[in-house]
C-alpha cells in the first residue's frame, strides 16, 4: 500500500479535462515538492512535471500541476487518445528517507 | 542526449544473488544522484535505492536494506545494484534513473527484468 494515495482509475472523452489526485502526508508533500510520471502501455516512465508544476522540455502545455498543504494533483486539458497511460506522483519523504510513488492512476479515453 | 542503459538482468533462483549496472552517457555522470526504481509483473512503481553524486550518502527501501547495495564508479559513468538474498517479490523490472534539481528521477533507462523463481 503506497503512502501517496491515488484513485486507481479515471477517464474521460477527447477533449475533455481530466485531473488525478494524490494525497500524501506532513513528511512528503507537505515538505518536499511533487513530481509526476507518465508511462505509456510497455515503455518506461516519463518525467511530465517537476517541481510542483514546472513542465521539463517537450512536455504539452495541456499537462498542469498543482499541490496544497498534503496533496497535489495533476490535470490534462484538453485529452487526446495518445494520453491514455498510467500517470504517477512521486515525492521524498523526509522521515522515511526514499522516494515515494504513488500506486499509479490508469487513464482512459473512451 | 541523455541515455541509462541497464544490463545484468535474468532469471535467478531464491536465495542468490545478482547485479545491476546501468551505464550513463549525454550528462556530467559525476554532479547527479542516481536511483534505482522497480516494477513488478502489472503492479504499479517501486522505489529501490539512490545514490549521491560523490556515492558517500545512500538510502534504501525497507523492503531491500540490509540486502541491496547502490554503488557507482564515476570514472566509468555506471551505476550498480547488487542484490543479494532475493526473493520471488523482488520479481520486477528495473530501472535507473538520474535525479536532477526539482526532477527526482528526470530520465529513465528502459529497464532490466529480473526474475526471481525456485
Amino acid at each position: 500500500q503506497s503512502v501517496l494515495t491515488q484513485p486507481p482509475s479515471t477517464s474521460g472523452t477527447p477533449g475533455q479535462r481530466v485531473t488525478i489526485s494524490c494525497s500524501g502526508g506532513i513528511f512528503n508533500i507537505g515538505r518536499n515538492t511533487v513530481n509526476w510520471y507518465q508511462q505509456l502501455p510497455g515503455t518506461a516512465p516519463k518525467l511530465l512535471i517537476q517541481s510542483n508544476n514546472e513542465r521539463p522540455s517537450g512536455v504539452p502545455d495541456r499537462f498542469s500541476g498543482s499541490k496544497s498543504g498534503t496533496s497535489a494533483s495533476l490535470a490534462i486539458s484538453g485529452l487526446q487518445s495518445e494520453d491514455e497511460a498510467d500517470y504517477y506522483c512521486a515525492a521524498w519523504d523526509d522521515s522515511l528517507k526514499g522516494l515515494l510513488f504513488g500506486g499509479g492512476t490508469k487513464v482512459t479515453v473512451l | 542526449q541523455v541515455q541509462l542503459v541497464e544490463s545484468g538482468g535474468g532469471v535467478v533462483q531464491t536465495g542468490r544473488s545478482l547485479r545491476l549496472s546501468c551505464e550513463a552517457s549525454g550528462f556530467i555522470f559525476s554532479g547527479f544522484g542516481m536511483h534505482w526504481v522497480r516494477q513488478a509483473p502489472g503492479k504499479g512503481l517501486e522505489w529501490v535505492a539512490v545514490i549521491s553524486y560523490n556515492g558517500y550518502d545512500t538510502y534504501y527501501a525497507d523492503s531491500v536494506k540490509g540486502r541491496f547495495t547502490i554503488s557507482r564508479d564515476n570514472s566509468r559513468n555506471t551505476v550498480d545494484l547488487q542484490m543479494n538474498s532475493l526473493r520471488h517479490e523482488d520479481t520486477a523490472v528495473y530501472y535507473c534513473a538520474n535525479r536532477n534539481g526539482g526532477a527526482y528521477a528526470q530520465n529513465w533507462g528502459q529497464g532490466t527484468l529480473v526474475t526471481v523463481s525456485s
